[in-house]
């Protein structure tokens, strides 16, 4: 079946230093989804890309999608207290028969150090 | 936007006791609904989805059941809880992008 593997696992930086998390899925996918949990929360969505090589900011937040809509990335310039979390993306496989089904990546554990 | 109730937050039941979680869905239609079980410090496995009332596709086998009765009721189901279906428990519901957004959760421990 369809995996999706995220990477770095854990990840620390110092208050102030960009953060990147790459997601990786064994299948093409038709999008790409990023959610992030906050410690003892529930994921949040934040972004979801359609197009090959598509990139999207949200003030701190850059993502992208890969040319070949297999991988995508997410960067957090100048971290600050308040992007500690987990961070998942999630991938629906271009050939789920349109259940949108996704599957959820890894996840990477940011933790910014004050 | 829609909001997703789940109940209770908390739970503690011994080991072959019976399980019932529900999850409502407000502010939505005929959704896509998902149930999930999150162990400490991991990722988001998928248990059940449902595209339409009484319609239940299971993705890992084991001793939970869902069912759907009402468009936006989600229903978790054990006749036996075993010491590994601890965990975090969350229901979904999707968005018109078919984004999805998670109810509050609900945390099992099986004693």
């Amino acid at each position: 079946g369809q995996q999706v593997m995220q990477i770095p696992q854990y990840q620390h930086v110092q208050e102030g230093e960009d953060f990147t998390t790459y997601c990786n899925s064994s299948t093409t996918l038709s999008n790409i989804q990023w959610y992030k949990q906050r410690p003892g929360g529930h994921p949040v969505f934040l972004i979801q890309l359609v197009k090959s090589g598509e990139v999207k900011k949200q003030k701190r937040l850059t993502f992208q999608f890969g040319e070949a809509k297999k991988n995508s990335s997410l960067h957090i310039t100048a971290t600050q207290t308040t992007d500690v979390g987990t961070y998942f993306c999630a991938g629906d496989s271009a050939d789920s028969g349109g259940y949108q089904k996704v599957t959820f990546g890894t996840g990477t554990k940011l933790q910014v150090i004050p | 936007s829609q909001t997703i109730h789940q109940w209770p937050a908390t739970l503690v039941q011994p080991v072959g006791s019976p399980l019932s979680l529900e999850c409502t869905v407000e502010g939505t239609s005929n959704p896509n609904l998902y149930w999930y079980r999150q162990a400490a410090g991991r990722g988001l496995q998928l248990l059940f989805y449902s595209v339409g009332i009484g319609q239940i596709s299971s993705e890992v086998p084991q001793n939970l059941s869902a069912s759907r009765p009402q468009d936006r009721q989600f229903i978790l189901s054990s006749k036996k809880l075993l010491l590994s279906d601890s965990g975090f428990y969350l229901c979904a519901s999707t968005g018109r992008s078919y984004e999805q957004y998670f109810g509050p959760g609900t945390r099992l421990t099986v004693t």
